[in-house]
C-alpha cells in the first residue's frame, strides 16, 4: 500500500502571511491532485499535476510537482480567512485508484 | 448543474439494522467510488465501479456491499452495521482526463453515520 505523508498536520497563521504545505511519498506518482475540504462538505478538486517539475497557479495558490514525481507542495500567498480548510493531496500510482494523504488542517486568523 | 447527491446526510442507527446510503450523479461518468473518512486516517476507499455491473473492492471493503445497475446510481449497503462503521462517508463521481490515466474525483456532500 502506497503512503502519502502530508506536513504539517496543522497550521495556523495570520491573515496576509505566506505558507507552504507538503505531500511526500516513497513511490512515484503517475499523477497527483490537491483538494480542499471545508467543514460539512466533500473535498473539492483544486488541481491535477502529471509532469515532473510542473508548476500550476490558481490565483494565490501555487502547486509544484517534484522532478522525481514523489512529492508536491502547495504554496499560498497572502493567506485569507477563506483559505481555511483541510488540504488533501491524492496520488495515483498507475492503478486507477487514488490514495489520499491525511491532510493539512489550515486555519487563517483574521 | 453538475452534482453528486447523497442521501441521507445524517443517520443514527443501531447495530445490525440494514441500511442503504444512496448516491447519484448527473455527469454521465462511468467511474464512481465510495470512501469513508475518519480522524487521523484520512479518506479510504471502500468500493469502486468502473462501469455498470462492474464493481471492485477498495482498501476497506469489509462489512459493505455496493451495486451498480445503472450509470448514475451507486448505492452503498451496510447489511449489518456495527459501531466501527461509524464514520463520514463520501461518494465520488470520477472523470478520466487527459489520456494519462488520470482520474479527477467529484465528491458528494457526505453522509455522517452513527451506529450505536
Amino acid at each position: 500500500t502506497q503512503l502519502l505523508e502530508q506536513s504539517p498536520q496543522f497550521l495556523s497563521i495570520q491573515e496576509g502571511e505566506n505558507l507552504t504545505v507538503y505531500c511526500n511519498s516513497s513511490s512515484v506518482f503517475s499523477s497527483l491532485q490537491w483538494y480542499r475540504q471545508e467543514p460539512g462538505e466533500g473535498p473539492v478538486l483544486l488541481v491535477t499535476v502529471v509532469t515532473g517539475g510542473e508548476v500550476k497557479k490558481l490565483k494565490r495558490l501555487t502547486f509544484q510537482f517534484g522532478d522525481a514525481r514523489k512529492d508536491s507542495s502547495l504554496h499560498i500567498t497572502a493567506a485569507q480567512p477563506g483559505d481555511t480548510g483541510l488540504y488533501l493531496c491524492a496520488g495515483e500510482f498507475g492503478n486507477e485508484k487514488l490514495t489520499f494523504g491525511t491532510g493539512t488542517r489550515l486555519t487563517i486568523i483574521p | 448543474e453538475a452534482q453528486v447527491t447523497q442521501n441521507p446526510r445524517y443517520l443514527i442507527t443501531v447495530t445490525g439494522k440494514k441500511l442503504t446510503v444512496t448516491c447519484s450523479q448527473n455527469m454521465n461518468h462511468e467511474y464512481m467510488s465510495w470512501y469513508r473518512q475518519d480522524p487521523g486516517l484520512g479518506l479510504r476507499q471502500i468500493y469502486y465501479s468502473m462501469n455498470v455491473e462492474v464493481t471492485d473492492k477498495g482498501d476497506v471493503p469489509e462489512g459493505y456491499k455496493v451495486s451498480r445497475k445503472e450509470k448514475r446510481n451507486f448505492p452503498l449497503i451496510l447489511e449489518s452495521p456495527s459501531p466501527n462503521q461509524t464514520s463520514l462517508y463520501f461518494c465520488a463521481s470520477v472523470q478520466g482526463v487527459g489520456g494519462f490515466g488520470t482520474y479527477e474525483q467529484y465528491f458528494g456532500p457526505g453522509t455522517r453515520l452513527t451506529v450505536t
